[in-house]
C-alpha cells in the first residue's frame, strides 16, 4: 500500500527539541521531493519545509528557519524533521507530504499528492 | 511572500447545490495552484493541481479554473461526502495555503 506514516510527536517544554520521522512505503521514495506541513489546532495549513529527492535543494518557512532541520535517508525510505528551540506557536499536527512529480529542479515547486495522517507536537510548560 | 486569500470563509449549502469557492493570490502564480479537501481528523486530499487538472480518482463534479491571481473551485451538485474544508495552495514560489473555506450543511 502506498502510504506515509509520521511518528515522533509528543509534549515538550518551550526551548526543547523533538525529532519527527516519516516512513514511506509502496512507492519509490528516493525519486520524490518530500515536505512537512503543519496545522495548529483549529487552524489552517502551513508549509514548513521541503527537501528534493537527492537532498540537493532544501527550503524552510521563515517561521522555522534556523530552528528546524529537514533531512532524509533514502536507504530507509524516511524523512525527518529535527525541531530545536521549540515555541508554543509550534504546537501543531505535523504532516509529511509527497510532491506529485518525481525528480526535482531548482526553483520548481509542486503540489502534494500523498499525505500521512500526521503526528501531534505540543509545546507547553 | 505570496499571500493567498480565500472567500468565503464559511459556506452553507444543500445537497445538489452548485458551490463556488474563490482564491486570490497577492501576485501572479501562473497556473501553479492546487486545491485540497480536508475532513475533520483526516489528512488533506489533493483534488486539483495546475489550476484545472483533477487528481486521480477525484469525481468529475469538481472543477478548477483560473490563472494568474484569480482562481475558482466549483463543485457541481454537492454530495454528502463533500461537506469539508477546502484549501487552495500556490506553488509558484515556495508554498502558501489559503486560510480555508468550510462547506457546511444548510
Amino acid at each position: 500500500e502506498v502510504q506515509l506514516v509520521e511518528s515522533g510527536g509528543g509534549l515538550v517544554k518551550p526551548g526543547g527539541s523533538l525529532r519527527l520521522s516519516c516512513t514511506a512505503s509502496g512507492f519509490n521514495f528516493n525519486v520524490y521531493p518530500m515536505n512537512w506541513v503543519r496545522q495548529a489546532p483549529g487552524k489552517g495549513l502551513e508549509w514548513v519545509s521541503s527537501m528534493s529527492d537527492s537532498g540537493s535543494y532544501i527550503y524552510y518557512a521563515d517561521s522555522v528557519k534556523g530552528r528546524f532541520t529537514i533531512s532524509r535517508d533514502n536507504a530507509k525510505n524516511s524523512l525527518y524533521l529535527q525541531m530545536n528551540s521549540l515555541r508554543a506557536e509550534d504546537t501543531a499536527l505535523y504532516f509529511c507530504a509527497r510532491d506529485i512529480t518525481p525528480g526535482a529542479v531548482a526553483g520548481i515547486y509542486d503540489a502534494f499528492d500523498l499525505w500521512g495522517l500526521g503526528t501531534m507536537v505540543t509545546v507547553s510548560s | 511572500d505570496i499571500q493567498m486569500t480565500q472567500s468565503p470563509s464559511t459556506l452553507s449549502a444543500s445537497v445538489g447545490d452548485r458551490v463556488t469557492i474563490t482564491c486570490r493570490a497577492s501576485q501572479s502564480v501562473g497556473s501553479q495552484l492546487a486545491w485540497y479537501q480536508q475532513k475533520p481528523g483526516e489528512a488533506p486530499k489533493l483534488l486539483i493541481y495546475t489550476a484545472t487538472y483533477l487528481d486521480r480518482g477525484v469525481p468529475s463534479r469538481f472543477s478548477g479554473s483560473g490563472s494568474g491571481t484569480d482562481f475558482t473551485l466549483t463543485i457541481y451538485s454537492l454530495q454528502p461526502d463533500d461537506f469539508a474544508t477546502y484549501y487552495c495552495q500556490q506553488y509558484n514560489t515556495y508554498w502558501t495555503f489559503g486560510q480555508g473555506t468550510k462547506v457546511e450543511i444548510k
